[in-house]
């Protein structure tokens, strides 16, 4: 499609349950970026992929945070055990792969989880 | 690492005034710059971005932005805002020293409201 697609739009959990948030990036983008803003502040660099392989994970809390791109569907970004502070608007964004480095990032509108 | 700064949290102007938000970065490499906004209850959008070439970058809307190298900044201006620009104002930063797909680094964003 034309524009990042996310999925669910809001989801809530209580604390210990699993989350599971979807991104669809613009056909044709190869680099998909997963962002947390907490309480609409500053955007904080989860992880990275180029196709199906991760690119850069250097912000993801790997314990709990997992995720994946895999051919055909939607990446995914799954929060085991949520906890409190997990509670957040999670972007994503896609980018064209070119060898110019003159690549825009398009934002999705956001997954908003509440952990209860 | 990189950061981003916005010394301006929240900034309140009449309709007709003139905008400058403040955007300052630490990186001594080559960088990408941009401005996004985010409308209530609205994704990101891209006002303006500056890769290379004249420092003036011209976006959409009106506004405007000066990459002053030797300042590290990056300010956003308008000459005359309107109340439709009420929005949560954020700049960012790509470091390019490896290669096009390197995240953004944002600040922590300028709440702009427009009084009619």
């Amino acid at each position: 499609g034309e524009e990042v697609a996310q999925t669910p739009k809001h989801l809530v959990r209580g604390e210990g349950q699993k989350a599971k948030l979807y991104c669809a990036p613009i056909k044709g983008h190869s680099y998909v970026f997963w962002y947390q803003q907490v309480l609409k502040n500053e955007f904080k660099f989860l992880i990275s992929f180029q196709n199906e392989n991760v690119f850069d994970e250097t912000g993801m809390p790997k314990e709990r945070f997992s995720a994946k791109c895999l051919p055909n569907s939607p990446c995914s970004l799954e929060i085991q055990a949520t906890k409190l502070e997990d509670s957040a608007v999670y972007f994503c964004a896609s980018s064209q792969s070119t060898s110019g480095g003159h690549n825009e990032q398009f934002f999705g509108p956001g997954t908003r989880l509440t952990v209860l | 690492a990189q950061s981003v700064s916005q010394h301006n949290h929240h900034v309140i102007l009449s309709e007709a005034a003139s905008l400058e938000l403040g955007c300052n970065y630490s990186y001594g490499g080559t960088v990408n710059l941009f401005w996004y906004v985010q409308y209530p209850g609205q994704h990101l959008q891209l006002l303006l971005k500056y890769f290379s070439g004249d420092p003036l970058v011209k976006g959409i809307k009106g506004f405007e932005a000066e990459f002053i190298k030797s300042k590290f900044s990056f300010n956003l201006r308008k000459p005359s805002v309107q109340w439709s620009d009420t929005a949560e104002y954020f700049c960012a930063v790509r470091a390019i020293s490896s290669g096009s797909a390197r995240q953004l680094t944002f600040g922590s964003g300028t709440q702009l409201t427009v009084l009619p």
